[in-house]
């Protein structure tokens, strides 16, 4: 299995311009989520899916969009890049149940808006 | 929702020596408190966790404890050894929602040779 796997590992915007973050996992689980990185204040939820055609949004929404069409596959947009969106994104997946599970995480994207 | 927070922000260590992490949580309902290592420029990956029907748990050099009452967990790491630095991030898992976690702001441990 690959686990989660994230492109690109790294990206360079100008303000304004849109973009897709991919994400996909092979472990079928079906809770899959984004979070940013900033220095000094750790993973922030962005936004999160239970399951195909199920998102929500997480801690920090606003300027991303997302779509899980399929169980494997959950894509992060940015609208309009800003430079407060210069980050380390990181897109996650765990299976349900009972108890919440181990979120395994991708090796991340490294998003520098200019 | 859940508020996270987490002591010390960095930690330096000689190796051999002992590291602690505290971390407290607001929501009493949380029922899930896992602990991600990160080593520098790599991703989150677990090292250990608890759920609030035990108060502590133990892998090897690395230990665990809750305190519902007082609504803290703290990670233990003993015998420090060089591969033990890396960032640390606590987490919490509010029981209305099992699937979002609140991380901490992270520890960055350093342990000297």
């Amino acid at each position: 299995n690959a686990g989660v796997t994230q492109t690109p590992k790294f990206q360079v915007l100008k303000t304004g311009q849109s973009m897709t973050l991919q994400c996909a996992q092979d472990m079928n689980h079906e809770y899959m989520s984004w979070y940013r990185q900033d220095p000094g204040m750790g993973l922030r939820l962005i936004h999160y899916s239970v399951g195909a055609g199920i998102t929500d949004q997480g801690e920090v929404p606003n300027g991303y969009n997302v779509s899980r069409s399929t169980t494997e596959d959950f894509p992060l947009r940015l609208l309009s890049a800003a430079p407060s969106q210069t980050s380390v994104y990181f897109c996650a997946s765990s299976r349900p149940g009972q108890w919440a599970y181990e979120q395994y995480f991708g090796p991340g994207t490294r998003l520098t808006v200019t | 929702g859940e508020n996270v927070e987490q002591h010390p922000s960095t930690l330096s260590v000689q190796e051999g020596d002992s590291a602690v992490i505290k971390c407290t949580y607001s929501d009493s309902a949380s029922n899930y408190f896992p602990w991600y290592k990160q080593e520098l420029g790599k991703r989150p990956q677990l090292i250990i966790d608890i759920r609030s029907n035990v108060g502590e748990k133990k892998d090897q050099r690395i230990a665990v404890t809750l305190n519902k009452t007082a609504k803290h967990f703290s990670l233990h790491i003993t015998e420090t050894q060089p591969e033990d630095s890396a960032v640390y991030f606590c987490a919490a898992t509010p029981r209305s929602n099992d699937y979002k976690l609140s991380f901490g702001a992270g520890t960055t441990v350093t342990v000297r040779a």
